[in-house]
């Protein structure tokens, strides 16, 4: 069965910290991995990992995904009360299905 | 738990047909329902939030004549894409949550999406 585990599911920080995210994965023929943050209404894409290895920027947050241990982390430097939101990790398998993880809520106060 | 699925994964239609796709949760019960249309660039855009029992909230510019969603029970809301054309072709995710309204969008589970190929 497809499954996508997100930890942690809760965090809070406070501005200025740097949050690691993690997600892994087990999934019947791997095609992606994806992130999201989610606020209020629809998840807005981050980032997209489809080769081990390679880290992905934007900002002040990055991505990287490890194939072998089936498994993304999402870092995020210099935190902000903006970035407090719900991310979303899902994984895209066979049949371009999606399966979402749980979602881990970040909240960063001042 | 917490599962949501979604029927049917894939569809092909020819333009001018309607295609229905039915969101379920499996194991609890759905107060809220949130239909998403994937984009280019991964991009996910909330189409509407429907509530058990009540009518649809469409975002502005969705048609809601266009994209008939039912939410008739706790664990089932459909979404009928009426007349499709080529330009409807797209992935549609839907969410569940039992804590109903858009606050509680970290109780959202996702449906596995299905994709819709309109000729």
């Amino acid at each position: 069965e497809d499954k996508v585990v997100q930890s942690p599911l809760s965090l809070v920080v406070h501005e200025g910290d740097t949050v690691t995210l993690n997600c892994s994965y087990e999934v019947t023929n791997f095609r992606s991995l994806l992130w999201y943050k989610q606020e209020k209404k629809a998840p807005t894409f981050l980032f997209m990992l489809t080769s081990s290895g390679i880290e992905k920027k934007s900002g002040r947050l990055s991505s990287i995904l490890d194939k072998k241990e089936l498994f993304s982390i999402l870092n995020i430097t210099a935190t902000q009360t903006g970035d407090s939101a719900v991310y979303l990790c899902a994984v895209v398998g066979y049949g371009q299905n999606f399966v979402f993880g749980p979602g881990t809520r970040l909240s960063v106060l001042p | 738990g917490a599962v949501v699925s979604q029927h049917p994964s894939w569809v092909i239609c020819k333009s001018g047909t309607s295609v229905k796709i039915e969101c379920r949760s499996l194991d609890f019960q759905a107060t809220t329902m949130f239909w998403y249309r994937q984009f280019p660039k991964q991009s996910l855009m909330l189409m509407a939030t429907s509530n058990e029992g009540s009518k649809a909230t469409y975002e502005q510019g969705v048609e809601k004549d266009k994209f008939l969603i039912n939410h008739a029970s706790l664990t089932l809301s459909t979404l009928t894409v009426t007349s499709a054309h080529p330009e409807d072709s797209s992935f549609y995710i839907c969410s569940a949550t039992d804590a109903g309204g858009v606050s509680s969008y970290n109780e959202q589970f996702f449906g596995p999406g299905t994709r819709l190929t309109v000729l």
